[in-house]
């Protein structure tokens, strides 16, 4: 279900600690899923995919891991910097609608402390 | 590459007024989304628009609110009648083609009806 009017949940980390922010899809057709990032008075900015063949890939500073089985995402960020104060969605890419929409999760806002 | 353009940024509309969106996507990008993002909120889908086509607008409310992408010119999300509910941040977004891909999303238009 949707998340209506309720507040983010927030991670709040110290500067250069590393950071995890979980994510639960719903749906088990989902093959393709991405992590965006929202600073304030922005649109989502892309961070990294994974497809539903892989449980792990790393980009910069960045790793996604996928668990199937529980329909489970998260992204760890290394040595997490101010700039990385955001929120954070997870996407999922639902393959029986025919078309390539992405549906978002509600998102977590990360505060990285100095 | 000037990106996902949005305009205006900011909208001020009477109740019963009408609120016209405009999106002009990456250079080399033909399809087009339009989500919609109350506060402290994921983004919802409304439409997915090719050239002159409507693809998916299952998110879409069925009256007030419309959509098109013609074959010269932005995506125009329309809102007429607007109300106080329809005040939100609309987000246009666009890629290359079908299948699988990461969306590139514009700065967003900040709907204020009062």
């Amino acid at each position: 279900g949707e998340s209506v009017g309720l507040h983010l949940p927030t991670l709040s980390v110290q500067e250069g600690d590393n950071s995890i922010i979980n994510c639960a899809y719903s749906n088990s057709a989902s093959d393709y899923f991405i992590w965006y990032k929202q600073e304030s008075g922005k649109g989502p900015q892309f961070i990294i995919d994974i497809r539903s063949n892989m449980d792990k890939r790393q980009g910069q500073r960045v790793t996604v891991l996928l668990n199937k089985t529980v329909k489970h995402l998260s992204l760890q960020i290394a040595a997490t910097q101010p700039g990385d104060s955001a929120v954070y969605f997870c996407a999922e890419n639902r393959v029986e609608t025919g078309a390539n929409n992405l549906f978002f999760g509600t998102g977590t806002r990360l505060t990285v402390i100095p | 590459n000037a990106g996902v353009m949005q305009n205006p940024r900011h909208l001020v509309r009477r109740r019963g007024q009408e609120a016209r969106l405009r999106c002009s996507p990456m250079k080399g990008h033909s399809h087009v989304y339009w989500y919609r993002q109350l506060p402290e909120e994921g983004l919802k889908f409304m439409v997915y628009l090719q050239k002159e086509n409507i693809i998916d607008e299952s998110g879409m409310p069925k009256e007030r609110f419309s959509a098109e992408f013609p074959k010269e010119g932005p995506s125009i999300l329309r809102i007429q009648q607007v109300v106080r509910g329809d005040s939100a941040a609309y987000f246009c977004a666009s890629s290359s083609g079908t299948g699988q891909q990461q969306l590139t999303f514009g700065s967003g238009t900040r709907l204020t009806v009062v």
